[in-house]
């Protein structure tokens, strides 16, 4: 079992839709969890950033985390043709230990205008 | 600020050449890393520094080696390339251990490396 999975995709949705995109990881000891933006051939940009369980919410974008059950979110409202790009989650246990992050594989999204 | 730059955009190298990927960051991040992405593997951690004079490996360290002499630079030698190395890589920078927490790393634009 890999330690970070996540629906590579691709995921197609209409202009103005609510996304979910999400990661199931099995490290109980994770508690960052982040979510980077990857337009296609560019480097990864952090989008979301929270510690241990909850929800964030900044603008447009929402992340939620549950650590009962291992599962992390992204939402995206009001989805815009602008937010096609591939969205990596990562997550890391705490600690300081930079070379302790994982990345999952990536979910392509496509926003249809 | 330029933030993480990266040289060259694309490399195509025949087997057992060797050639360098450099990185520069101008955020006076302690923390630097080199990772490769592959098709449904996600990133991959290569090699990572967390100051001047400080490397350590990462995941998949086999073939490469790092160096950091400076804060701002840390490149990354491809010592006898293979065809596994075909890759994108992508070098980032983090704060660093002196703030804390601060997972949070800045990507540069990435290297597309085809190794023939």
């Amino acid at each position: 079992q890999k330690e970070v999975e996540q629906d590579p995709g691709p995921l197609s949705v209409p202009e103005g839709a609510i996304v979910s995109l999400n990661c199931t990881y099995s490290n109980s000891a994770f508690q960052y969890f982040m979510w980077y933006r990857q337009y296609s051939r560019k480097g990864p940009e952090l989008l979301m950033y929270t510690y241990s369980s909850g929800n964030k919410e900044d603008g447009r974008f929402t992340a939620q985390v549950d650590k009962s059950s291992k599962y992390i979110s992204l939402f995206i409202r009001d989805s815009q043709p602008s937010d096609s790009a591939t969205y990596l989650c990562a997550m890391a246990p705490s600690g300081g230990s930079y070379d302790k992050v994982i990345f999952g594989p990536g979910t392509s999204l496509s926003v249809i205008p | 600020n330029a933030g993480v730059t990266q040289t060259p955009k694309f490399q195509v190298l025949k087997t057992g050449q060797s050639m360098t990927l450099q990185c520069a960051q101008d955020m006076n991040h302690e923390y630097m890393s080199w990772y490769r992405q592959d098709p449904g593997m996600g990133l991959r951690l290569i090699h990572y520094s967390v100051g001047a004079g400080i490397t350590d490996q990462g995941e998949v360290p086999n073939g490469y080696n790092v160096s950091r002499s400076t804060t701002e630079d840390f490149p990354l030698r491809l010592l006898s390339a293979a065809p596994s190395q075909t890759s994108v890589y992508f070098c980032a920078s983090s704060l660093g251990r002196s703030l804390y927490p601060s997972y949070e790393q800045y990507f540069g634009p990435g290297t597309r490396l085809t190794v023939t």
